[in-house]
């Protein structure tokens, strides 16, 4: 089961709210993934946990705040934040040893 | 000059036909190659992961990977217009000691393909 899933599906909110992104696997995958991506535009990563613990931060403002509960989840917050950061939010994970990412459907975030 | 290059198209095809995609590199650490597959509003799917050089096929799929030219290909035979999407080239280079480079990818820039019946 190749399988990532995230929640919620469409998120709109406020520049004022605080509201969290959900992700799961279930693979066995010790590496997950935070990528943020804009229309016609690639992937870009945001943040790598491995083995539960934050090990890349590409430079992220601080209003997206990363947490990973456990090895199958990992929680994306939000606070704060401007219109441009509105876009797709994906959330991905690989196995030690990598062959592979595997991304879920994403979230897409409209903050007005 | 990106790391990664490749053409964004549009690329549009007749039903049947086969599509070549491609992309190249600049960085020789790179030892992972994946195409990913794209639908509009969905998250990308691995469709084809090679690691090193050579080919690799799965059904109507084949991946080529030439690290002499720094160059990586994608073919699709018998394109059906369900394989309308865009498609992206991505590369790893080897995880650092510690795991703090985790498979971390770098993206092409994306072909956008349309089958047309």
């Amino acid at each position: 089961d190749t399988e990532v899933t995230q929640t919620p599906k469409h998120l709109v909110m406020g520049m004022t709210n605080k509201k969290s992104l959900k992700c799961e696997q279930h693979m066995g995958h010790r590496a997950m993934y935070w990528y943020k991506q804009k229309a016609k535009k690639p992937p870009e990563l945001m943040f790598v946990y491995s083995y539960e613990k934050l090990s890349i931060n590409e430079s992220v403002p601080s209003r997206f705040s990363p947490e990973c509960p456990n090895s199958s989840l990992l929680n994306l917050h939000l606070h704060a934040l401007q219109p441009e950061d509105s876009a797709l939010y994906l959330c991905a994970s690989s196995q030690e040893g990598f062959s592979g990412q595997y991304f879920g459907p994403g979230t897409r975030l409209t903050v007005t | 000059q990106k790391e990664v290059e490749q053409d964004p198209g549009p690329l549009s095809v007749p039903e049947g036909a086969i599509v070549s995609l491609n992309c190249t590199y600049s960085n020789s650490a790179f030892q992972y190659f994946m195409w990913y597959r794209q639908y509009s509003r969905k998250g990308p799917e691995l469709l084809m992961y090679t690691y090193s050089s050579g080919n690799k096929e799965d059904g109507r799929f084949t991946a080529q990977v030439d690290k002499s030219s720094k160059y990586i290909s994608l073919f699709i035979r018998d394109s059906q217009p369900s394989d309308s999407a865009t498609y992206l080239c991505a590369m790893a280079s080897p995880p650092g000691a510690g795991g703090t480079s985790y498979g971390k990818l770098t993206f092409g820039q994306g072909t956008i393909l349309t089958v047309h019946p």
